[in-house]
């Protein structure tokens, strides 16, 4: 079974440029989120969806940073325009979704690597 | 709100030895889950072990096992006879029943096996 991918693994951008990460779950999974992950700290959730709608986006700095799921799959996190203190990785994961019973288990990506200079 | 602490920022223990990480918790929830993840250098999270509250008995999987202590909140990790592949970063990590089914992470752990 293909796990979550990611693409770019790395990215290197100057500030006040823009940047995209791209994530493709795990087939038939409905639930998706993006955690950003500082050097030196636990990940933070910046968005989570069930199938396209969006369930929590609390934490996401929404002057900078936007994201969506058209068509319930893939998804896309942009980032403009970036900050030094934007530089972490970013981590997408999924699971089999809300509907399906609590604890499921979440599924990580490699990451992507942003760093903003 | 929830929260997560890992209180011991490092680790280190020689080949074949047990060691046990920590992590308290804070909730005013009475059934949520409670989750062990390893971080490689590759930063992937892989999960380790998992732990339904309303469950007494501890999780255990192969080497690794859990102390779950509702009461005192805590829930920490044992590795046994550990090996050189379990060098990484150890997250612990919360998740509610209830609403948004989202993980909540400590700070982290990191451990070295050294040979």
């Amino acid at each position: 079974e293909a796990g979550v991918a990611q693409s770019p693994r790395y990215k290197i951008i100057e500030k006040r440029q823009s940047v995209a990460f791209w994530c493709n779950p795990i087939s038939g999974h409905a639930t998706l989120y993006w955690y950003q992950q500082i050097l030196g700290q636990g990940p933070k959730l910046l968005i989570q969806f069930q199938n396209n709608g969006v369930v929590d986006d609390s934490q996401l700095p929404k002057d900078r940073f936007s994201a969506e799921r058209l068509k319930g799959v893939d998804s896309t996190l942009k980032i403009q325009p970036a900050k030094l203190e934007d530089s972490a990785v970013y981590l997408c994961a999924s699971s089999l979704g809300l509907l399906r019973g609590p604890g499921n288990t979440i599924y990580f990506g490699e990451g992507s690597w942003l760093t903003v200079v | 709100a929830q929260t997560v602490t890992q209180s011991q920022p490092e680790m280190s223990v020689q080949e074949a030895e047990t060691v046990t990480l920590s992590c308290t918790y804070d909730t005013s929830e009475n059934n949520y889950y409670l989750f062990w993840y390893k971080q490689p250098p590759s930063r992937q999270m892989i999960l380790v072990i998992r732990q339904e509250a309303y469950k007494q008995q501890n999780a255990t999987e192969n080497r690794f096992s859990v102390n779950f202590q509702k009461a005192a909140k805590s829930f920490s990790l044992k590795i046994s006879d550990s090996q050189l592949g379990d060098t990484a970063m150890y997250f612990c990590a919360f998740m509610n029943v209830q609403g948004a089914q989202k993980l909540v992470f400590g700070q982290g752990t990191r451990l070295t096996i050294n040979p």
